[in-house]
């Protein structure tokens, strides 16, 4: 059974600090996604990581993907406070369609 | 374009009624799934479609069921609802499954008392 942890579940920087979190997976998958949610919200998709090594950047925030550790890592750059949200990593679990959603990471960026 | 569309946004049940959420989307989507959201314990697949006609269970499919007749519609059906199915449940729909990101819609707080 796929299982997907992320760490840290809750984070409270500064603005203009940066900060990587991360997102461990159990099984075998090419593919991973990662997700915004603000409070009261619907999720917004950040990235699609299809292959080991992919990397891919948005503003201030960078994702990348390590199929071989099962890991990928979510990077934060020069923090603000727009990006105070709930972030999730989802896996699919191999050969299915099933997405499986770790249980996100509230960050809080303070001024 | 409307994208992911849910109704009602929110419902109370009282114990043992029934009800169904709707969920429609207008991207032509073959992939539609259905997610419920407890704090803290992130989404849990309820149950899932690769296309009108096909569906199959998630992680957590007990007390639910669905139908995909058409292309557009996924509504999942809440049989004999319990304190346990108090959630906010979400409805996605992607292009091509796994490969593409999920549409969310906005959701359905749930309430069973």
């Amino acid at each position: 059974e796929l299982k997907v942890e992320q760490n840290p579940l809750f984070l409270s920087m500064q603005e203009g600090k940066n900060y990587t979190i991360y997102c461990n997976y159990s099984t075998t998958s090419d593919r991973l996604y990662w997700y915004r949610q603000d409070p009261g919200k619907s999720l917004e998709s950040l990235f699609v990581l299809l292959s080991n090594g992919a990397v891919k950047q948005e503003g201030r925030l960078m994702a990348s993907l390590d199929t071989k550790a099962r890991l990928s890592t979510l990077h934060i750059t020069a923090a603000v406070h727009d990006l105070s949200a709930t972030y999730f990593c989802a896996v699919s679990q191999g050969g299915s369609e099933k997405l499986v959603f770790g249980k996100g990471m509230k960050l809080t960026v303070n001024p | 374009n409307a994208g992911v569309t849910q109704t009602p946004k929110f419902r109370i049940l009282k114990i043992g009624q029934s009800m169904t959420l709707q969920c429609t989307q207008d991207m032509n989507h073959n992939y539609m799934y259905w997610y419920r959201q407890d704090p803290g314990m992130g989404l849990k697949l309820i149950y899932y479609s690769v296309g009108a006609g096909i569906t199959d269970k998630g992680e957590v499919p007990n007390g639910y069921n669905v139908s995909r007749s058409t292309t557009e519609d996924f509504p999942l059906r809440l049989e004999l609802a319990a304190p346990s199915q108090t959630s906010v449940y979400f409805c996605a729909s992607s292009y091509r499954g796994g490969s593409s990101p999920l549409h969310f819609g906005n959701g359905t707080r749930l309430t069973v008392t």
